[in-house]
C-alpha cells in the first residue's frame, strides 16, 4: 500500500530564507506524488505534482520539488520565503488500487517570521 | 467560476441530531470525494463516488452515509451526530484522467457537535 510521511508538523522560517518541507513515500510501484497548500479557512489547492518524466517539478508561487527514487523522497522547496507562504502544506500520493484516491500526509504548518 | 461549492459552511449540532452536507461541482467531474480534516491527522477519506449513482467507502466511513443522485452533487449525511464527528469536512472532485490526479476542493464545512 502507498503512503506518505511528512517530517515536522510545524516549520518556522524567516522571510527570505529557504523553505524546505520533507515528504517521504512508501510505494511498491512508481508513485504519483503531489503537494497541496491550504491557506487559512480555505480548501486545498494543488502546488505541483510528479507523475512521470522530469524528476524536478516546478509549481506555483516559486515552489519546486524533486522526486528521488533512491531516497523515496519528494521534498518541497522554495529559495526565498514570503509572508504569503504561511499556510499548511500536504504531501499526497495516489493509491494505485483505487479510483484515483489520494492518501495525504499529516501536514506541515509553515510560519513565516519577519 | 464556482468550481466546488459546499453548504453549509458552518453548523453546530447537538449529539444525536442529523444533518446533510451538500457538495456541488460545475466542472462535469466524474469522481467526487468527502474528506474530514482533524489536527495532526491530515485529510482522511470518508466516502467517494466514481460516477452518478455509485458510492464507496473510504478510510473512515462509520457514522456517515452518502448519495450521488446527480452527477454534479454529492451529499454527506450524519444520521446521529457524535462529538467525535466534530471536524472540518472537505468535498473534492476530479475528472476521469487518473494521471492528472488533481483534486479540486471546496472551501470546507466546519461542523461542531456538542
Amino acid at each position: 500500500a502507498q503512503s506518505v510521511t511528512q517530517l515536522g508538523s510545524h516549520v518556522s522560517v524567516s522571510e527570505g530564507a529557504l523553505v524546505l518541507l520533507r515528504c517521504n513515500y512508501s510505494s511498491s510501484v512508481p508513485p504519483y506524488l503531489f503537494w497541496y497548500v491550504q491557506y487559512p479557512n480555505q480548501g486545498l489547492q494543488l502546488l505541483l505534482k510528479y507523475t512521470t518524466g522530469a524528476t524536478l517539478v516546478k509549481g506555483i508561487n516559486g515552489f519546486e520539488a524533486e522526486f528521488k527514487k533512491s531516497e523515496t523522497s519528494f521534498h518541497l522547496t522554495k529559495p526565498s520565503a514570503h509572508m504569503s507562504d504561511a499556510a499548511e502544506y500536504f504531501c499526497a500520493v495516489i493509491l494505485t488500487d483505487s479510483w484515483g484516491k489520494l492518501q495525504f500526509g499529516a501536514g506541515t504548518q509553515v510560519v513565516v517570521t519577519p | 467560476n464556482a468550481g466546488v461549492t459546499q453548504t453549509p459552511k458552518f453548523r453546530v449540532l447537538k449529539t444525536g441530531q442529523s444533518m446533510t452536507l451538500l457538495c456541488a461541482q460545475d466542472m462535469n467531474h466524474e469522481y467526487m470525494y468527502w474528506y474530514r480534516q482533524d489536527p495532526g491527522m491530515g485529510l482522511r477519506l470518508i466516502h467517494y463516488s466514481v460516477g452518478e449513482g455509485t458510492t464507496a467507502k473510504g478510510e473512515v466511513p462509520d457514522g456517515y452515509n452518502v448519495s450521488r443522485l446527480k452527477k454534479q452533487n454529492f451529499l454527506l449525511g450524519l444520521e446521529s451526530a457524535a462529538p467525535s464527528q466534530t471536524s472540518v469536512y472537505f468535498c473534492a472532485s476530479r475528472g476521469l484522467a487518473r494521471s492528472t490526479g488533481e483534486l479540486f476542493f471546496g472551501e470546507g464545512s466546519r461542523l461542531t457537535v456538542l
